[in-house]
């Protein structure tokens, strides 16, 4: 079945690790994004990418870096975790940036101790 | 700044009508989008909304007012399965996404 797949589903991660949420989309929708979901607050955005070989800075970025070397691949990095990155991290895609609808992978929970 | 109003949480019964409203004040508009999020799931798109008026999908209809910066989710003939939260984000003047917290609709029997 087409879609997004996030990989780990969950992680319990030590602080001051790094750890790498993948993400891979087989639909070739050209932009890509990463999102966080926390209790009480909408998604926001972290980084995106509306093109491979591109990305962008989104609304909560520090602390996050991305890649996006090849059309279906945009995995996000966190350098060095603290407490305040536990949180619900999805993975979306759409045809193209802009006004396309986006389709969201089932999101990797992630624990910082 | 961006800002998107939506009830944190709304109760209704099995098989009424429910209005579920969103406002927004953003730099900028581009689109408003529903989404739905089933507990501990993944956003999944309901409808899109650019020109002012009303979309009907089957049992969900959504209605855009652009001068009042406003938009509703109406859910119909309400099934146990639409317990979920709807998600409104309005596309700004950059084409980027402006989420709402989102609304938490019960639905008892």
């Amino acid at each position: 079945t087409a879609g997004i797949t996030q990989a780990p589903t969950s992680q319990i991660l030590a602080a001051g690790r790094s750890m790498t949420l993948r993400c891979t989309q087989d639909m070739r929708h050209n932009a890509m994004y990463w999102y966080r979901q926390d209790l009480g607050l909408g998604l926001r955005l972290i980084h995106y990418s509306n093109t491979a070989g591109t990305t962008g800075k989104g609304e909560v970025p520090d602390g996050y870096s991305v890649s996006r070397a090849n059309t279906d691949d945009f995995p996000l990095t966190l350098a060095s975790a603290v407490p305040s990155q536990t949180s619900v991290y999805f993975c979306a895609s759409s045809v193209t940036g802009g006004n396309q609808p986006q389709h969201f992978g089932d999101g990797t929970r992630l624990s910082i101790l | 700044g961006q800002n998107i109003d939506q009830p944190t949480e709304m109760t209704a019964t099995e098989g009424a009508i429910v209005q579920i409203n969103c406002t927004y004040q953003t730099s900028g508009f581009n689109g408003l989008f529903w989404y739905q999020q089933h507990a501990g799931e993944a956003p999944t798109f309901l409808s899109y909304n650019v020109l002012d008026g009303l979309e009907e999908k089957g049992r969900f209809s959504s209605f855009l007012s652009r001068s009042k910066g406003y938009s509703y989710l109406l859910l119909k003939e309400l099934q146990m399965k639409d317990s979920a939260s709807y998600l409104c984000a309005v596309i700004d003047s950059n084409y980027q996404l402006i989420w709402g917290a989102g609304t938490k609709l019960i639905i008892k029997p």
